[in-house]
């Protein structure tokens, strides 16, 4: 299936620790992002690659590191985390980082429990 | 500034029209997009329009762009219950580097 993919669906850990959550796309898009929704449904972008190159970082906390080993992949590192960081990150692929008619999809979603 | 702004709410019977409102303040946006949330599932992409455009029409879906007043609407024609769901509108900025950004979303509840 063709699709953006990510792992796991569901994390819960206690604070101070460190996780990583996977994303792969198999779409041949170029351009891969990281996004946060709150408890309050709202979508924030914290970061897109394209072509394995970061292009936006938008004011999230050093705790967070985005890595691209290749364009199909985006994982998200994420150290001695805290309770505000409970949320379901969203992880998403575009053919163009311009923006396009083809839209962006979406992965599944990781919902991240911090206790 | 950056800005998509949607109404929390709406609620419609079954086999009524439903339409969902967004007012967006940046006026370098290339397209528009409407992406549907089901509970505990991913984004959906609905349908889009391009900045240049005024109307789009999907099957069921009609798309509504007012580049004047920035404002963009979503009707959705004989609403069923399967459409319940979140709605949200969301904006790509032309040099953004592919930045979407997203109204608060719009829960749409279809009752029988």
């Amino acid at each position: 299936d063709t699709a953006v993919s990510q792992t796991p669906k569901y994390l819960v850990t206690q604070m101070g620790n460190d996780k990583s959550i996977k994303c792969e796309q198999n779409l041949g898009h170029d351009t891969m992002y990281w996004y946060k929704q709150d408890s309050k449904k709202f979508l924030k972008i914290m970061f897109s690659y394209n072509n394995k190159e970061l292009i936006i970082n938008e004011t999230v906390p050093n705790r967070f590191s985005p890595k691209s080993p290749d364009k199909a992949h985006l994982n998200l590192h994420i150290n001695s985390l805290e309770l505000g960081d409970s949320a379901v990150y969203f992880c998403a692929s575009s053919q163009d980082p311009r923006g396009t008619g083809d839209g962006y999809t979406f992965g599944s979603g990781t919902r991240l429990t911090v206790v | 500034g950056e800005d998509v702004e949607q109404s929390l709410f709406l609620s419609v019977r079954e086999g009524d029209s439903s339409v969902i409102n967004c007012t967006y303040t940046d006026s370098s946006s290339t397209y528009l997009y409407w992406y549907k949330q089901e509970p505990g599932a991913g984004l959906q992409l609905l349908t889009y329009i391009f900045s240049n455009m005024d109307m789009k029409q999907d099957q069921r879906l009609t798309v509504l762009l007012n580049k004047k007043d920035k404002h963009l609407s979503l009707r959705i024609a004989d609403t069923q219950t399967g459409d319940s769901a979140i709605y949200f509108c969301a904006e790509s900025i032309n040099n953004q580097g592919g930045k979407l950004i997203f109204g608060q979303g719009t829960e749409l509840s279809v009752k029988p």
